[in-house]
């Protein structure tokens, strides 16, 4: 129940298309989803994150899509680039119990020129 | 955003040795740190959590007496690989959090155990 399932486990999307990331947890408890890009070699970066009570948030090209009857989260990045291309992980979390963040098994993104 | 740095960002050690690594909240106070783990193409595995002058609270299959974790103030954690072998090499990752607020991670250290 703590899981957090990430799909696909890589992607590879030609530049300016969208890569669209998504996640599926079981815990209706979990009250923040955050997503992470990570460079190899370098530790994970906030991307954007939402709470439950957000159908969508956007910043820039990214955007989470959020469908809490579902359980289910998602992200998207318009306009693909090359400098995109980085392992993205999601992640799900609970306020109480000191924030500690379930990770999906990550996305491996590719943006091809 | 907020930053947190680690040091040092790689090390090499003999096997049977400790190794001390240092995370730093620079530019904010951080109530709870965190440290993962990543092996190569996984995910980030929770190792533990510590809140300022508190024990640290150890996941499920993490020895407590190996990875020795001290969070001696609002801005540093310290996690201690004790008589470390090459099955501990691994990427291992500190967060910071400040209340309520987001998790902003270091930038990692890369221990290699000879």
């Amino acid at each position: 129940q703590q899981q957090v399932k990430q799909s696909p486990q890589s992607l590879i999307v030609q530049k300016g298309g969208i890569s669209i990331i998504n996640c599926a947890y079981e815990n209706t408890a979990f009250d923040y989803f955050p997503w992470y890009q990570q460079f190899p070699g370098k530790g994970p970066a906030l991307l954007i994150a939402i709470r439950p009570d957000v159908s969508e948030k956007k910043e820039g090209r990214f955007t989470i899509s959020f469908n809490k009857s579902a359980k289910q989260f998602s992200l998207h990045i318009m306009d693909s680039q090359p400098g995109d291309s980085a392992t993205y992980f999601c992640a799900a979390s609970r306020d109480n119990q000191g924030g500690k963040l379930i990770f999906g098994q990550g996305t491996e993104l590719s943006v091809k020129p | 955003g907020a930053v947190v740095s680690q040091h040092p960002s790689r090390v090499i050690c003999k096997s049977g040795t400790s190794v001390k690594i240092e995370c730093r909240s620079l530019d904010f106070q951080a109530t709870t740190m965190f440290w993962y783990r990543q092996f190569p193409k996984q995910s980030l595995m929770l190792m533990a959590t510590s809140n300022e002058g508190s024990k640290a609270t150890y996941e499920q299959g993490v020895e407590k007496d190996k990875f020795l974790i001290n969070h001696a103030s609002l801005t540093l954690s310290t996690l201690t690989v004790t008589s470390a072998h090459p099955e501990d090499s691994s990427f291992y990752i500190c967060s910071a959090r400040a209340g309520r607020e987001t998790q902003y991670f270091g930038p990692g250290t890369r221990l290699l155990v000879l």
